[in-house]
């Protein structure tokens, strides 16, 4: 079984440009997850999707960052503009299903975003 | 406001000995995961405890959660050096929303 795809898996940019990140989930999962990853902590969620829907996006700054799920399968992220405190590994997750009590998140490699 | 707090958030360690990373919530929640990132690369699931009591093993590692303390714990039996990563908990208060520790790095010396 295929995992979560992500790319691109390194991206530079310098601020206040724009940047878009794509995830594919894992086959037959409904939900999807972008998280952000700073160095040193722990990843936190930005984005939560159920199928093409938003589940929480509360933890998103909406003044630049923006994401979708169109027809409930692949992702994307896009930040614009970015800005220095941007630089982190974007994580996307999937798990199978809403109403799979586990929820257990399957994780892809991530990109590594460097604003400059 | 769920916080999550892990402790230690750097353990070093002699390959052989036994150690608890100890994972503190402070909001109601029964669901619990444990997740391994080594260097440069993803995030990994170990565990996933659904209920107080629950206790979960693979190989070296056992987990367990009790929801009243608000506390899980990840325990190493006879580390070895393959072990050295960051292990994450997190926290699900709703529907898959998680909330992350920032994580314990160990390394296992020889």
């Amino acid at each position: 079984e295929a995992g979560v795809a992500q790319s691109p898996r390194y991206k530079i940019i310098e601020k206040r440009q724009s940047v878009a990140f794509w995830c594919n989930p894992i086959s037959g999962h409904a939900t999807l997850y972008w998280y952000q990853q700073i160095l040193g902590q722990g990843p936190k969620l930005l984005i939560q999707f159920q199928n093409n829907g938003v589940v929480d996006d509360s933890q998103l700054p909406k003044d630049r960052f923006s994401a979708e799920r169109l027809k409930g399968v692949d992702s994307t992220l896009k930040i614009q503009p970015a800005k220095l405190e941007d630089s982190a590994v974007y994580l996307c997750a999937s798990s199978l299903d809403r109403w799979d009590a586990t929820y257990e998140q399957y994780f892809g490699p991530g990109t590594r975003l460097t604003v400059t | 406001e769920l916080k999550v707090e892990q402790n230690p958030l750097f353990l070093s360690m002699q390959e052989g000995k036994n150690y608890t990373i100890y994972c503190n919530y402070s909001t109601t929640s029964d669901r619990l995961y444990w997740y391994r990132q080594d260097p440069g690369k993803s995030l990994e699931s170990l565990f996933v405890l659904l209920s107080n009591g629950a206790v979960k093993q693979e190989g070296r590692l056992m987990a367990s959660l009790d929801t009243k303390a608000r506390l899980s714990t990840l325990h190493i039996t006879a580390a070895v050096h393959d072990l050295s990563a960051t292990y994450f908990c997190a926290v699900d208060i709703l529907a898959g929303k998680s909330t992350f520790g920032d994580g314990t790095t160990l390394t296992v010396k020889p």
